[in-house]
C-alpha cells in the first residue's frame, strides 16, 4: 500500500516570502500522479497543482511549483510571494495509474498560516 | 464550475442514531469518493462509487454503509452512530474520461456524535 507523509504538522510564513512544504511517500509503482490540494479554513478542498511521475519537467501554476525528486519519493511544494490568501491546510495526494480511478491517499496535512 | 453539494454542513446526532450524509453533483462524474478527516490523520477513504449501485470499499469502511442509486448522488450511512465517528466527513467526485486526476471536493459535513 502506497503512504504519504507530511513530516511539518504546522507552519508559517511572513507575506511576499517563500515557503516550502514537504512531502514524501512510498510506492513500488513506477507509474503515478501526486497532487496538493488546498484546503482553506471552513471552505472546500481544491486542486494546487498535479505532477505526472513520467514527466522529469517539475509542475508549476504561478506562484506554486514543486520539486519532484522520484528517485528520492519526494515532492515538495513551493509557494512564491506568500498571500494571506495561502492561509489554508495543505494535503499531500498520490494516485495510482489509471488516473480516471481517481483514488487517491493523502498525507496528513501541513498548517500554513501566512502572516501579515 | 463543479459543484460538489453536501446536504449538512454541521449534524448532531445521539450514540445508536441512524445517520445520512448526502452528496450531489453536478457534473456528470462518473467516480465518487466518501473520505474522512480527522487530525493528525488526513484523509482516510471510507467508501467509492464508478457508477450507479456499484459500491467499494475503501480502507476504513467498517460502521459505515453506502448507496448510490442515481450518477450524482452519493449516500454515506451510519446504521448506528457511535461516538468514534465524530469527525469530518468529505465527499468527492471525479471524471472517468478525464485522465488528470483530481478529485473535486464538497465543503464537508461536521458531524458530532453524543
Amino acid at each position: 500500500a502506497q503512504t504519504v507523509t507530511q513530516s511539518q504538522p504546522e507552519m508559517s510564513v511572513q507575506e511576499a516570502e517563500t515557503v516550502t512544504l514537504s512531502c514524501t511517500y512510498d510506492t513500488s509503482e513506477n507509474n503515478y500522479y501526486l497532487f496538493w490540494y488546498k484546503q482553506p479554513p471552513s471552505r472546500q478542498m481544491i486542486l494546487v497543482i498535479r505532477q505526472e511521475a513520467y514527466k522529469q519537467q517539475n509542475a508549476t501554476e504561478n506562484r506554486f511549483s514543486v520539486n519532484f525528486q522520484k528517485a528520492a519519493k519526494s515532492f515538495s511544494l513551493k509557494i512564491s510571494d506568500s498571500q494571506l490568501g495561502d492561509t489554508a491546510m495543505y494535503f499531500c495526494a498520490f494516485m495510482n495509474p489509471p488516473a480516471n480511478a481517481g483514488k487517491s491517499t493523502f498525507g496528513d496535512g501541513t498548517t500554513l498560516t501566512v502572516k501579515p | 464550475d463543479v459543484k460538489v453539494t453536501q446536504s449538512s454542513r454541521y449534524l448532531v446526532k445521539r450514540t445508536g442514531e441512524k445517520v445520512f450524509l448526502e452528496c450531489v453533483q453536478d457534473m456528470d462524474h462518473e467516480n465518487m469518493f466518501w473520505y474522512r478527516q480527522d487530525p493528525g490523520l488526513g484523509l482516510r477513504l471510507i467508501y467509492f462509487s464508478y457508477d450507479v449501485k456499484m459500491k467499494e470499499k475503501g480502507d476504513i469502511p467498517e460502521g459505515y454503509s453506502v448507496s448510490r442509486e442515481k450518477k450524482e448522488r452519493f449516500s454515506l450511512i451510519l446504521e448506528s452512530a457511535s461516538t468514534n465517528q465524530t469527525s469530518m466527513y468529505l465527499c468527492a467526485s471525479s471524471h472517468r474520461k478525464v485522465t488528470t486526476g483530481e478529485l473535486f471536493f464538497g465543503e464537508g459535513s461536521r458531524l458530532t456524535v453524543l
